[in-house]
């Protein structure tokens, strides 16, 4: 079974760019988080989706960043336009709710 | 103090010697993971323990789980200098809380 699938694997980009991430989470999980961590700190959580809905956007830092799911399936999410301290490895997981989360490996953006 | 909390914030010990690693958090789990980051990379899924697990083990890793202190340990044994990186525990509420991760463990091996 294909695990979470993210891409790219790493973006290097211009401040004031726009850059889109993509998970594709494991096929019939509902659920899908974006998580990020930000020069060397904490795992911070974005947001959470259920099917293509947006269950929890608490943690998006500002409106620079769009998350989409549509069709409940794969997820992007954009950030325009890119400033230096976004720069850090953006995760995406997935989960049915009962087995715990399954994390793809990650992007690293880095914002020069 | 945040949920899913590490202890010690970093941890160097010699190859060979086992490393232990504590997590700690405040609200009712389902479950509780660990996971590895090496410097940079994707976040790689080491183990997972239910609620109604007190021990798991899985390789040189050994994971405990203490609900009634809200606590969980992870051990590392024999290490190896493939084992440095950071390490987090995350954990996810009772009633469909989104994953909590810990600030993490930064593990350095030395050969």
């Amino acid at each position: 079974e294909a695990g979470v699938t993210q891409f790219p694997s790493h973006s290097v980009i211009e401040k004031g760019q726009t850059v889109t991430l993509r998970c594709d989470p494991i096929s019939g999980h509902d659920n899908l988080y974006w998580y990020r961590r930000v020069m060397g700190k904490e795992i911070k959580f974005l947001l959470h989706f259920v099917k293509e809905s947006k269950q929890d956007e608490s943690g998006m830092p500002n409106n620079r960043f769009l998350a989409e799911r549509t069709g409940g399936t794969y997820s992007t999410l954009k950030v325009q336009p890119a400033e230096l301290e976004d720069s850090g490895v953006y995760f995406c997981a997935s989960s049915s709710g009962l087995l715990g989360a399954f994390f793809g490996q990650g992007t690293r953006l880095t914002v020069v | 103090s945040q949920q899913g909390e590490e202890d010690p914030q970093a941890l160097s010990i010699q190859e060979g010697e086992n490393a232990t690693m504590n997590c700690s958090y405040k609200t009712s789990i389902n479950n509780l993971q660990w996971y590895r980051q090496n410097s940079g990379r994707g976040l790689v899924h080491l183990i997972l323990i239910r609620s109604n697990e007190r021990e798991k083990h899985s390789g040189r890793l050994r994971v405990t789980l203490d609900t009634s202190k809200k606590s969980s340990s992870l051990l590392i044994t024999a290490s190896r200098a493939a084992d440095t990186a950071s390490y987090f525990c995350a954990t996810d509420g009772r009633y469909g809380q989104n994953f909590v991760f810990g600030p993490g463990t930064r593990l350095s091996v030395l050969p």
